[in-house]
């Protein structure tokens, strides 16, 4: 079965400092890896996704990750964070079944970004 | 934003109670989830369909039934609530070849 473990359960930086959100993930099969982002009293939207190609995927919003496939990792980063950024973020593993994408996510990191 | 309508979108009920959840799309998207989300557990599966009448278990599916009787409405139910499924819903769609969820914003429910 397919997990995916967030490092961190809460994360705070001062603005404009870059940020790192950390994810593993453990799959026997080839992966799909995915960031989405849930603003305060929202549903998720997606961030970033691999799919297969460059290791290094970018986003929305100035985020960035980087699939690591001998450290099972995809870590989430942003050269300098705002206030807007302020939110949880879940990293997720996909699975196909019948054409339906079966998300396995991550427990989620609590970003706090302070003036 | 993608045409997701959850309701309700904040209910109290008791323990022994039925209750259903409603999503409701105008996407005309093929595949619909219903996850729960719960603090250190992230969003975990509970049900999803593939089709009208077409419908799997998830990761967490004890307790919870649904149905999908046309594309825009997926039912979710609890057929006698207890208070570990105090939760908030998230219903999602998809379409067939696209590897991205579209979120609705969420059921909060309280079961007492």
């Amino acid at each position: 079965a397919q997990s995916v473990t967030q490092l961190d359960s809460q994360v705070p930086v001062f603005e404009e400092a870059p940020v790192e959100l950390r994810c593993n993930y453990s799959s026997s099969v080839s992966v799909y890896l995915f960031w989405y982002v849930q603003y305060p009293n929202q549903g998720l939207q997606l961030l970033l996704k691999y799919l297969s190609g460059s290791t290094l995927v970018k986003g929305i919003n100035g985020f960035e990750a980087e699939f690591n496939k001998s450290q099972t990792s995809f870590h989430l980063r942003k050269p300098s964070v705002h206030i807007s950024d302020t939110a949880e973020y879940f990293c997720a593993v996909s699975d196909f079944v019948q054409g339906a994408q079966k998300l396995v996510f991550g427990q989620g990191t609590r970003l706090t970004i302070n003036p | 934003d993608a045409g997701i309508t959850q309701s309700p979108r904040h209910k109290v009920t008791e323990t022994g109670t039925p209750v259903t959840l409603r999503c409701h799309q105008t996407e005309n998207h093929r595949y619909m989830y219903w996850y729960r989300q719960d603090p250190g557990h992230g969003l975990r599966l509970i049900h999803y369909s593939y089709g009208v009448k077409d419908t799997d278990k998830g990761e967490v599916s004890d307790g919870y039934s649904v149905s999908r009787s046309k594309t825009e409405d997926f039912l979710l139910t609890l057929e006698s609530a207890t208070s570990s499924q105090t939760s908030v819903y998230f219903c999602a769609i998809s379409e067939r070849g696209s590897e991205k969820l579209f979120f609705g914003s969420g059921t909060q429910l309280s079961v007492l």
